[in-house]
């Protein structure tokens, strides 16, 4: 049982390139999030699913898309990468009215 | 709108001492969820606790203890005889069950930086 799984764990990207952040869980958790975390910030929520299909946007979204085909899978995609989306990203999943239980995060760096 | 506020931006103690980490919360709903987080360096996100708001029992785990008051919306993280690996970031969160019950997004606090030096 792997939990929540990232990939990449770090990434440099150029500004203006785009890429996918990866996030797989293995606990059917319905519910699942994309998370930033600025330095000496706390978490701010990108984008949400509450189950395959249905997405919604959270308090900072632009310049990010989500899509949710599977349960398992919610990928996060950066395009026209820009400086200010430098940061942690983190990925979350629970079950409804649940503790969200984190990945390890992936850091990128937008030069 | 919900708010978390972890007024402690920086806590240093020495190895052995108490300390406690405070977090204020503001919401409008009357079910809601409060959550403690530890990140550690290697930057990982740690689940510790998870309080519902009809709940205002005190918890203990360990070394780890949980004082949440509704008057004065607190919910405050002690730990006791503090070691060099509770040297972390502890983040507290809180989550509303309104939006229609759709929702359930945490709202963090900015964190506490722990240094326990030996």
């Amino acid at each position: 049982n792997a939990g929540v799984t990232q990939t990449p764990k770090f990434r440099i990207l150029k500004i203006g390139q785009s890429m996918t952040l990866q996030c797989t869980q293995d606990m059917n958790h319905n519910y699942m999030y994309w998370y930033r975390q600025d330095p000496g910030m706390g978490l701010k929520l990108i984008y949400y699913s509450v189950g395959a299909g249905i997405t919604d946007k959270g308090e900072v979204p632009n310049g990010y898309n989500v899509s949710r085909s599977t349960t398992e899978d919610f990928p996060l995609r950066l395009e026209l990468a820009a400086p200010s989306q430098t940061s942690v990203y983190f990925c979350a999943s629970s079950y409804v009215m649940s503790t969200q239980y984190f990945g390890p995060g992936t850091r990128l760096l937008v030069l | 709108a919900q708010k978390v506020t972890q007024a402690q931006t920086e806590i240093s103690v020495v190895e052995k001492e108490d300390v406690t980490l405070d977090c204020v919360y503001e919401t409008r709903d009357t079910t809601y969820y409060l959550f403690w987080y530890k990140q550690p360096p290697s930057g990982e996100l740690v689940f510790l606790i998870r309080r519902n708001s009809f709940d205002e029992q005190n918890e203990i785990s360990g070394r780890y203890s949980w004082n949440f008051q509704k008057s004065t919306s607190s919910f405050n993280f002690t730990i006791t005889a503090s070691q060099v690996v509770d040297s972390a970031v502890y983040f507290c969160a809180l989550s509303e069950a309104g939006s229609g019950g759709s929702n359930y997004k945490l709202t963090f606090g900015k964190g506490t930086l722990l240094t326990v030096n030996p």
